[in-house]
């Protein structure tokens, strides 16, 4: 069974902080990961996908991938209150299926 | 910029109900799917559909789900015999390729 597994929180960081989030998976075939920001009641909403290992960064935000270790981060620098949400990490197995498999998310709540 | 809309925003049905939920994907996406997220848990894949056809589905797409593209724009999940336990919410999803996926805003069903 796949599985993605996340930290449900809530990670409580101060505002300019650096905030991580971490993501670990059960499956090695995995190849595509993926983070998604939901706020309460909404949709998520994608702010970021690696396929590679290493970093991957876009503005505020670096996504880390360890194939070998199986886990993937998301790291929000200069962290703001508008950033408290929850988190997803999903997972597609390329080649196999390319429905992505979802974390339970991370909450992160950034105070003033 | 273009988005995945859904309506209703909002639903409320008596248990035994028939519903129909809608969707307006993004216009030059080839994949659809729909996806549901009880409140606090997960989202959960359900269905995934591509040139007119259903590709892949879950174990919780039975008999009692149907999708249907009546035209070239709508996506549509129909819900039989509704239960209490379908009271979710009901995400939309369309992608290009077959990897990064873009969520409508959801309807929020409620099965009374």
């Amino acid at each position: 069974q796949k599985e993605v597994e996340q930290n449900s929180g809530p990670l409580s960081v101060p505002e300019g902080a650096i905030a991580s989030l971490n993501c670990t998976y059960s499956d090695r075939g995995s190849q595509s990961f993926f983070w998604y920001r939901q706020y309460s009641g909404k949709s998520p909403e994608l702010i970021m996908f690696i396929y590679s290992n290493g970093d991957k960064e876009d503005g505020r935000f670096t996504a880390q991938l360890n194939k070998a270790s199986q886990y993937v981060s998301l790291l929000i620098r200069d962290s703001q209150p508008s950033d408290s949400a929850t988190y997803l990490c999903a997972v597609i197995r390329v080649g196999g299926s390319y429905i992505p498999t979802f974390g339970r998310g991370t909450s992160l709540i950034v105070h003033p | 910029e273009p988005e995945v809309t859904q309506t209703p925003s909002h639903q409320v049905t008596q248990m035994g109900q028939e519903v129909i939920l809608r969707c307006v994907p993004i216009s030059n996406h080839l994949y659809f799917y729909w996806y549901r997220q009880i409140l606090g848990q997960k989202v959960e894949f359900l269905v995934s559909f591509y040139n007119n056809e259903i590709s892949e589905k879950s174990e919780i797409f039975d008999d009692q789900f149907s999708v249907e593209r009546p035209d070239g724009s709508n996506f549509t999940l129909k819900i039989r015999s509704t239960k209490l336990e379908d009271s979710a919410m009901y995400f939309c999803a369309s992608s290009e390729g077959q990897e990064t996926q873009y969520f409508g805003p959801g309807t929020r069903l409620l099965v009374l």
